[in-house]
């Protein structure tokens, strides 16, 4: 199974201030032949089920503020929060979704404000 | 804008089944593929299986085969999980999601979630 792998854990930002959380893939998850990434990120606040912010790497969802941005191709992939909002606060997660069965997920990773 | 729409919560014991329901409405469902993801209280998103309703062979998560089941019912836009054999270990919240495109050849992010069901394993 392809690993991913999320860091940090967890991370304080203060209000404003940029939030970076990067995710690895044990394997490529690059589709060279229609050159795209299949990399999702996830938010999922308390008592919620996650909600898809960015597919393919790089495309935000339909109304996810453009704040949230995805970065990276192959096997680093990048998730920047730009002046981070207080409803920001979540958990993020990673997921390849190119190698099934299985789709994988990153563990997670908590976003607080400082 | 679909919506799936997930049975409500299960209390069980070690040892027994369940079986979770979700209805999808207001699009399309036979298309598109379905999984199943659980997440334990405080831990991540675990993909447990998938299938695609118009063609009805499902994916499992090598952990699960032999105790998992899922299937969908086209005619009434439901999929259904049953896993057997519980332990306290799948206490767990267990959502059904949908891939954000109609089968292509090559799956896709999820889009669509279910509002979860609480599975509580316990003596």
């Amino acid at each position: 199974d392809v690993v991913m792998t999320q860091s940090p854990d967890s991370l304080a930002v203060s209000l404003g201030e940029r939030a970076t959380i990067n995710c690895k893939s044990s394997q490529s998850v690059l589709y060279s032949s229609k050159n795209r990434n299949y990399l999702a990120w996830y938010q999922q606040k308390p008592g919620q089920p996650p909600k898809l912010l960015i597919s393919w790497a790089s495309t935000r969802e339909a109304g996810v503020p453009d704040r949230f941005s995805g970065s990276g191709s192959g096997t680093d992939f990048t998730l920047t929060i730009s002046n981070l909002q207080a409803e920001d606060v979540a958990v993020y997660y990673c997921q390849q979704y190119y190698y099934f069965p299985p789709v994988t997920f990153g563990q997670g990773t908590k976003l607080e404000i400082k | 804008q679909v919506q799936l729409v997930q049975s409500g919560a299960e209390v069980k014991k070690p040892g027994s089944s369940v079986r979770v329901s979700c209805k999808a409405s207001g699009g399309n469902f036979k298309s598109y593929p379905i999984s199943w993801v659980r997440q334990a209280p405080g831990q991540g998103l675990e993909w447990m299986a998938g299938i695609i309703p118009i063609f009805g062979t499902p994916h499992y998560a090598q952990k699960f085969q032999g105790r998992l089941t899922i299937a969908a019912d086209e005619s009434a836009g439901t999929a259904y999980m049953e896993m057997s054999s519980l332990t306290s270990e799948d206490t767990a919240t267990y959502y059904c999601v949908r891939e954000s495109s109609p089968w292509t050849g090559s799956h896709e992010p999820f889009d669509v979630w279910g509002q979860g069901t609480m599975v509580i394993v316990s003596s």
